[in-house]
């Protein structure tokens, strides 16, 4: 079965601080990652993927499969990057698996 | 491109009424997902879709919720009767062939009283 864990339901930091959102998966296989925001009174979407390997927003990720993790960090955090964010894997279905979300809060 | 559209945008009802919710997806896409979040949780898959065929409803509970794409287009997912858990968001997505890249509408927010 696959599986998304994210430890923190709250996550607070200063404007200007560095930021890591922690996403640990189970999967037996070869899933895809992706992280998904929502930012308030806005539909879910797409943040960023593990495949393509690019800085959407100043967010990365790296995937590390030795400890089955897909961390979001960004070094310098902004008041606008306040939002819900969700990490999610897919399997050969495409079909998504999420975690219960981060509520990350950028104080001023 | 317009994005996935969704109504009712907000529903109340009672419990053992039913209640329909209708998706557009991104034309040109053919796969179709709907998805149920309870408060405090990620989103779950209920059903996908391919073109009118389904792909995966394993999650669907089947007793009491419907869904059907006819067209290959508009979905519908309807509940009867509710309960009280099935509050929650109701969740539309769409993603083409090619990409996979799946697009979430604005969500229905069922509340059963």
């Amino acid at each position: 079965a696959q599986r998304v864990t994210q430890p923190e339901k709250l996550l607070s930091v200063f404007k200007g601080a560095p930021v890591e959102l922690k996403c640990n998966y189970s999967y037996s296989g070869s899933p895809e990652l992706f992280w998904y925001v929502q930012y308030s009174r806005q539909r879910l979407q797409l943040l960023l993927r593990h495949i393509s390997r690019e800085s959407i927003k100043g967010f990365t990720a790296d995937l590390n499969k030795g400890e089955t993790s897909f961390h979001l960090k960004k070094p310098f955090a902004q008041e606008e990057d306040s939002a819900m964010y969700y990490c999610a894997l897919t399997g050969s279905a495409r079909q998504l698996t999420f975690g219960s979300g981060t509520q990350l809060t950028v104080l001023p | 491109e317009a994005g996935v559209a969704q109504s009712p945008r907000y529903k109340i009802i009672e419990k053992r009424q039913s209640v329909a919710f209708w998706c557009n997806p991104i034309s040109g896409h053919a796969t179709l997902y709907w998805y149920q979040q309870i408060l405090g949780q990620g989103p779950k898959l209920l059903i996908q879709f391919q073109n009118n065929g389904v792909v995966d409803d394993s999650q669907l509970p089947k007793d009491r919720f419907s869904a059907e794409r006819l067209k290959g287009v508009d979905s519908t997912l309807k509940i009867q009767p509710a309960k009280l858990e099935d509050s929650a968001v109701y969740l539309c997505a769409s993603s083409s062939l090619l990409r996979g890249t799946q697009y979430f509408g604005p969500g229905t927010r069922l509340t059963v009283l």
